[in-house]
């Protein structure tokens, strides 16, 4: 079975201070793994995604992402907040043989101007 | 925009009613996701229909139904709602039948639904 956890329901950074956001998965097989960005009344957009093709992720807004099998993470960075990063971000994985998605409980962001 | 769309956007009724919510996919895909978010729960995958079949089921109640139709649009059907019913209810979309790297998934804006 899949899963992930998020650490840290709310984290605050300043602007143009580094964005750290904590994901650990745990999965049986090699998993997919997703960041996913929810602005305010809007719908989920993809981030970035894990393909195995390499560890370091890059994603759109300047997010990148990092696997690594040892720790079971793929944490969420950014070298320098900006204030339209406020929003909520969730991780997500999936086995390979499976079909469900599974959402961590996400990460609320607030920039401090 | 994702291209996936979503109605109503809004919908408010009242404990022990039925509602229908509809999301249409984006064009080429056949998967349609159906998910559950509320603030105690966070995001809950409900089900999941591939081309017309049923594909995978998260925690979807009994009262809860879905269908994909030939079109490929889908329905969810909520019945004798509750008030813990109240969340807002996001559809995605995808192109094959697995979720993977390469099947991401595009999630549409969502309807909130009220139960008074």
């Amino acid at each position: 079975a899949q899963s992930v956890t998020q650490l840290g329901s709310h984290v605050s950074v300043s602007e143009g201070a580094l964005v750290l956001l904590r994901c650990n998965y745990s999965s049986s097989v090699p998993p997919y793994l997703f960041w996913y960005v929810q602005y305010p009344n809007q719908g989920l957009q993809l981030l970035l995604k894990y393909t195995s093709a390499a560890t370091l992720v890059k994603g759109i807004n300047g997010f990148e992402a990092e696997f690594k099998k040892s720790e079971t993470s793929f944490h969420l960075t950014k070298p320098s907040a900006h204030m339209r990063d406020a929003a909520e971000y969730f991780c997500a994985v999936s086995g390979n043989t499976g079909n469900q998605f599974y959402f961590g409980t996400g990460t609320s962001l607030t920039v401090i101007p | 925009d994702s291209g996936v769309t979503q109605t109503p956007k809004h919908l408010i009724t009242a404990t022990g009613q039925r509602v229908t919510l509809r999301c249409s996919p984006r064009s080429g895909d056949l998967s349609v996701y159906w998910y559950q978010q509320s603030l105690d729960q966070g995001l809950q995958f409900l089900i999941q229909y591939y081309n017309g079949e049923e594909r995978a089921k998260g925690n979807i109640l009994e009262r809860f139904s879905a269908q994909q139709f030939p079109d490929l649009h889908s329905e969810l059907n909520l019945s004798s709602l509750e008030l813990g019913d109240s969340a807002l209810y996001f559809c995605a979309s995808s192109p094959g039948p697995t979720p993977s790297s390469y099947n991401e998934q595009f999630f549409g804006p969502g309807t909130r639904l009220t139960v008074l």
